[in-house]
């Protein structure tokens, strides 16, 4: 059972390049999550989706797009990589919101942007 | 802005002995979760304690929730060197069910 799974693991990117970083599932859950993660941060969400179809503003949203064209995928997409997007991103998944449901994480995408 | 904060920043302790966390949250919540991670890896699920309840343990954890001081501790008993990981607390607010937050971290060492 993999679980939730990321790639690509690791990126390096020139400041002003594009790219997307895929999430994927295979547990059905409804809700994914994107996360980035700085030194003495802690987590802090970037956008959301409650189901095939939609997506969310959290709390760090600038900068970044996201899609949920199928129930198992979430993409994050950077249009325009900028230095202060350099973090580890963190894609995790749900089965909904309710109380008490674990989310589930990945391992982890580094990304660089110099 | 986050809604917890842990304390310590930074742990360390000799295999054997426990290890205690805090965590301080500022709004109501439903639940408060507390999360490990092991360097370079994505985080784990450890414990939950809902807003009704004040203690919890799960075999070596024990987690206690103040809802009037608004704070979280996690205690780690008999620490083992696997255990040394950062452990994060995390709540989903009243207000906003679907957004996790999570405060910025503890680094557990456990010297063997």
């Amino acid at each position: 059972n993999a679980g939730v799974t990321q790639t690509p693991k690791f990126r390096v990117l020139k400041t002003g390049q594009s790219m997307t970083l895929l999430c994927a599932q295979d547990m059905n859950h409804e809700y994914m999550y994107w996360y980035r993660q700085d030194p003495g941060m802690g987590l802090r969400l970037i956008h959301y989706s409650v189901g095939e179809g939609t997506t969310a503003k959290g709390e760090v949203p600038d900068g970044y797009n996201v899609s949920r064209l199928k129930k198992q995928n979430f993409l994050l997409g950077l249009e325009s990589a900028a230095p202060s997007q350099t973090s580890v991103y963190f894609c995790a998944s749900s089965i909904d919101s309710r109380s008490g449901n674990t989310i589930y994480f990945g391992e982890g995408s580094w990304l660089t942007v110099v | 802005s986050q809604q917890g904060e842990e304390d310590p920043q930074a742990l360390s302790i000799q295999e054997g002995e426990n290890a205690t966390m805090n965590c301080s949250y500022k709004t109501s919540i439903n639940n408060l979760q507390w999360y490990r991670q092991n360097s370079g890896r994505g985080l784990v699920h450890l414990i939950l304690i809902r807003s009704n309840e004040r203690e919890k343990h799960s075999g070596r954890l024990r987690v206690t929730l103040d809802t009037s001081k608004k704070s979280s501790s996690l205690l780690i008993t008999a620490s083992r060197a696997a255990d040394t990981a950062s452990y994060f607390c995390a709540s989903i607010s009243s207000g906003s069910a679907r957004q996790l937050t999570f405060g910025s971290g503890t680094q557990l060492t456990v010297l063997p």
